[in-house]
């Protein structure tokens, strides 16, 4: 049963630290996105990647944030330092990017950052 | 990408049809309206999706109207692990960005 894996899947931090999150899409998926979803803001949109490569990450903030796809079958969000307003789950979805496609989501990495 | 328009909340009793409506008048000839559901603390799901024609599948049918402008999710038999928060999506060929609106809060009711 293909599904889109996200690591860790609950996580707490204090201020200031370095979080890394994994997820490892659907194998043969082009297409990775991140969201972010709080009660406040709801699902966002933070970033995307086809072929590895960023085509927007308008959503994400540049300061801290940074996403990248080492390679096809890995893509990393990292949040660096870390800030209490970062608390949230982060999602990642894949699909194959092309007309019509549908997108896939994992089950998330909760965020606590005290 | 179009905006969407889906009522806050809704309730439906099991066993009945739950009709859910989306409004996304200023669709374009080639973005998909797509359905995604998300059930407290997981990730959203997929459902179904269309271009101009009707669909069904084992979940859900999607009903477009003629003009595009709205469409309605139809879940013909709901129980009351359908009951989860409902997302439709507006989408154009080629962009790959799906945004997400604030969605219709399913309750189905025992």
């Amino acid at each position: 049963d293909a599904r889109v894996t996200q690591t860790p899947r609950h996580k707490v931090t204090e201020m200031g630290q370095e979080v890394t999150m994994r997820c490892q899409p659907i194998l043969g998926h082009n297409t990775v996105f991140w969201y972010r979803q709080t009660m406040m803001q709801g699902l966002e949109l933070l970033a995307y990647f086809r072929n590895r490569a960023p085509l927007d990450d308008s959503g994400m903030p540049k300061d801290r944030f940074s996403a990248e796809m080492p390679d096809a079958t890995l893509a990393t969000l990292k949040i660096q330092p870390s800030e209490p307003r970062d608390s949230a789950v982060y999602f990642c979805a894949s699909g194959l990017g092309h007309s019509g496609n549908t997108i896939y989501f994992g089950e998330g990495s909760w965020l606590t950052v005290v | 990408d179009a905006k969407t328009t889906q009522p806050p909340s809704m309730d439906c009793a099991e066993g009945r049809a739950a009709n859910l409506p989306c409004n996304h008048s200023t669709i374009s000839g080639n973005e998909y309206v797509y359905w995604y559901r998300q059930i407290h603390s997981q990730g959203p799901q997929y459902i179904i999706h269309g271009l101009k024609n009707n669909e069904t599948n084992e979940m859900a049918s999607l009903i477009i109207t003629e003009d595009r402008k709205s469409s309605t999710l139809i879940l013909p038999h709901a129980t009351l692990r359908d009951t989860a928060v409902y997302y439709c999506i507006v989408s154009k060929t080629g962009t790959y960005k799906y945004i997400f609106g604030t969605g219709t809060r399913l309750k189905v009711l025992a």
